[in-house]
């Protein structure tokens, strides 16, 4: 089945420790996006990448990294400069960088410092 | 910068009746994209409805309605029939035309229907 896969689906970090969330996607999209949500609030864009090679900084890009290498696959390091990553990382890709196409997102995965 | 907001933290319905969630948007664009999205309990984002700015037609789904006010800037949504499976937090979300650009989200609303 077409779709987007993140992995783990939950994370603990210790303080100090990178971290790496995964995501696949295997609908042959161009765009790829991170977001972060936290309890009783909306998505923020951390990362986001139009096309292989190539990502530029969202709304609250700092303490993470990413990275964009191959098309299906743009994984999310949150670094120890991210003093409160507690929260929940949503993956989205959208099929080329037309505003008015549907972003898909995946099923997320949950970080929490301990 | 475009701001969107949902003024309705928590709203609560009654099986098969008909509820309307609020969301207003501030730009300066002209064409543009706007998007209700649900998020149930497993947190999975799902696309609900779009409706494009330059369409004066209302977007409708199913049992799903918009009321799409551009001179108001106001883009509600209907739930008519409401069902258990309705409930979720609702995410209003706005896009400029502009190739590339970012969707930018409200903060939600909570949405609970009662059986």
């Amino acid at each position: 089945d077409g779709g987007i896969t993140q992995s783990p689906k939950y994370l603990f970090r210790k303080e100090g420790q990178n971290v790496t969330l995964s995501c696949e996607q295997n609908l042959n999209h161009d765009a790829m996006y991170w977001y972060r949500q936290d309890p009783g609030q909306g998505l923020r864009l951390i990362y986001y990448s139009q096309i292989v090679n190539d990502f530029q900084k969202g709304d609250i890009a700092e303490g993470y990294s990413v990275s964009r290498e191959k098309k299906e696959s743009f994984p999310l390091t949150v670094t120890s400069a991210q003093k409160n990553p507690t929260a929940f990382y949503l993956c989205a890709s959208q099929i080329d960088r037309y505003s008015g196409n549907t972003i898909y997102f995946g099923e997320g995965s949950w970080l929490t410092v301990v | 910068a475009q701001t969107v907001t949902q003024s309705q933290p928590e709203m609560s319905v009654q099986e098969a009746e008909t509820v309307t969630l609020s969301c207003t948007y501030d730009t300066s664009e002209s064409n543009y994209y706007l998007f209700w999205y649900k998020q149930p309990p497993s947190r999975q984002m799902i696309l609900v409805i779009r409706q494009e700015a330059y369409k004066q037609q209302n977007a409708t789904e199913n049992r799903f309605s918009v009321n799409f006010q551009k001179a108001a800037k106001s883009f509600s949504l209907k739930i008519s029939d409401s069902q258990l499976g309705d409930t979720a937090m609702y995410f209003c979300a706005f896009r400029p035309e502009t190739s590339g650009s970012r969707l930018t989200f409200g903060e939600g609303t909570q949405l609970t229907v009662n059986p």
